[in-house]
């Protein structure tokens, strides 16, 4: 069966400070991957997507940026935190060339203090 | 572009109350529309889903119809429990650059509480 790993749960940094968030998916082959964010009262914001390795795109202009080293491989980076970038991150993937029903990681509480 | 408006929350409601929670969608072409749920701490897992006009997704008592000509996917579940406290998202899919779909648009979600 399919499973999806994201790490760390819960993440406090600095303003100015980098930052990696990592994601992994295990027991499917190619699939397309994403980085949403849920701010209070915002909702769900769908900051990047990829369908491939290397494919990377990206919804909103931003201060992070995201990388697909390996096939089942998602990273969500920045070198220099804002207050604003502090959310609660998830990473999704779905079945590639069909993406209705989107699988969730556990999600990482991120505070840039 | 397309955007999915969904009730503003909280919603408090004691055990046993019907529930509805209103979602109504702006897109291009024939989404399929969707239901998502957050249990506390969790991850979103889909919920329910209708990919045309006037089907009915249904899953674990709750029920959204597809209505086109009202663009909405409205929440219904007749009697909720304790158990069903979460966050609910209502979400659109939407056929993307090159004819496929990459991406879901969601609403800003809606909190229910159920009281015992």
């Amino acid at each position: 069966s399919q499973t999806i790993h994201q790490w760390p749960a819960t993440l406090v940094q600095p303003v100015g400070s980098p930052l990696s968030l990592e994601c992994t998916v295990e027991g499917t082959s190619n699939p397309n991957l994403y980085w949403y964010r849920q701010a209070a009262g915002r909702g769900l914001q769908l900051l990047f997507y990829s369908v491939g390795i290397g494919q990377i795109s990206s919804e909103v202009p931003q201060n992070l940026s995201a990388s697909r080293p390996q096939d089942r491989q998602f990273i969500l980076s920045s070198k220099k935190l804002l207050l604003s970038d502090s959310g609660f991150y998830l990473c999704a993937w779905s079945v590639g060339g069909v993406s209705e029903k989107l699988f969730f990681g556990s999600g990482t509480q991120l505070s840039v203090l | 572009g397309n955007s999915v408006t969904q009730m503003e929350g909280p919603v408090t409601l004691s055990e046993e109350a019907f529930l509805t929670i209103n979602c109504t969608y702006t897109a291009t072409g024939y989404p399929s529309l969707f239901w998502y749920v957050q249990y506390p701490g969790e991850g979103l897992q889909l919920l329910l889903k209708a990919t045309k006009a006037d089907d009915k997704g249904s899953n674990k008592g709750f029920e959204a119809t597809y209505r086109k000509e009202t663009t909405s996917f409205h929440l219904e579940k007749g009697s909720v429990q304790v158990s069903d406290s979460a966050v609910y998202f209502c979400a659109l899919s939407a056929v993307g650059s090159g004819g496929s779909n990459y991406k879901l648009t969601f609403g800003k979600g809606t909190l229910l509480t159920v009281n015992p």
